[in-house]
């Protein structure tokens, strides 16, 4: 069975950092361009980042560009997700989730919440 | 930024009923288009791609039709499970993957 389950949300403090990781089982990991995606509490979905399968190509919404970086290890089938400089407005649940090959998010993991308060 | 708008951002419905929500991008986004379902607490699940694919395993009943700027997702015949929120999200910008702002589909 197609699996992603995440693990690292807890609660942080402003300016802190986490890092979540993104266990995967049931698909060739390495084959696959992987995301992140949060939904802050009661509001919509937020795309975060992209990663290649090799993890040799990126992407950073604007939101989150040079505080969060995207990496991936392909030898432990693991995504991870190390977010710096914490604000409130992170304070989301965040999913992990496999591209298809059209491009599109068809695996979602169960997410993690990440909660920002002092 | 394409920026992606749905209509309407709630809509309520009776079981049977043909109901269409649209989404409409910033500008051109081709069929690079995406539907997703999410219920309260649990992950969104792909319903369509590229404007108008089915997802394997997604009923017959949803479709998707439209292509550069305009698009809809249409659900046939109302079943009580498909009461939820429905995103659109345009994957044409490799650097950005943007979602609609969401459709809460309620029992009337």
């Amino acid at each position: 069975e197609v699996q992603l389950m995440e693990s690292g949300g807890g609660l942080v403090q402003p300016g802190g950092s986490l890092r979540l990781a993104c266990a995967a089982s049931g698909f060739t990991f390495s084959n696959y361009g992987m995301s992140w995606v949060r939904q802050a509490p009661g509001k919509g979905l937020e795309w975060v980042s992209v990663i290649s399968g090799s993890g040799g190509t990126t992407y950073y919404a604007d939101s989150v560009k040079g505080r969060v970086t995207i990496s991936r290890d392909n030898s432990k089938n693991t995504l991870y997700l190390q977010m710096n400089s914490l604000g409130v407005e992170d304070t989301a649940v965040y999913y992990c989730a496999k591209k298809k090959q059209e491009d599109v998010f068809d695996i979602w993991g169960q997410g993690t919440m990440v909660t920002v308060s002092s | 930024d394409i920026q992606m708008t749905q209509s309407p951002s709630t809509l309520s419905a009776s079981v049977g009923d043909r109901v269409t929500i649209t989404c409409r991008a910033s500008q051109s986004i081709s069929s690079l288009l995406a539907w997703y379902q999410q219920k309260p607490g649990k992950a969104p699940k792909l319903l369509i791609y590229k404007a108008s694919n089915l997802e394997s395993g997604v009923p017959s009943r949803f479709s998707g039709s439209g292509s550069g700027t305009q698009f809809t997702l249409t659900i046939s015949s109302l079943q009580p499970d498909d009461f939820a929120t429905y995103y659109c999200q345009q994957y044409n910008s490799y650097w950005g993957y943007t979602f609609g702002q969401g459709t809460k589909l309620e029992i009337k």
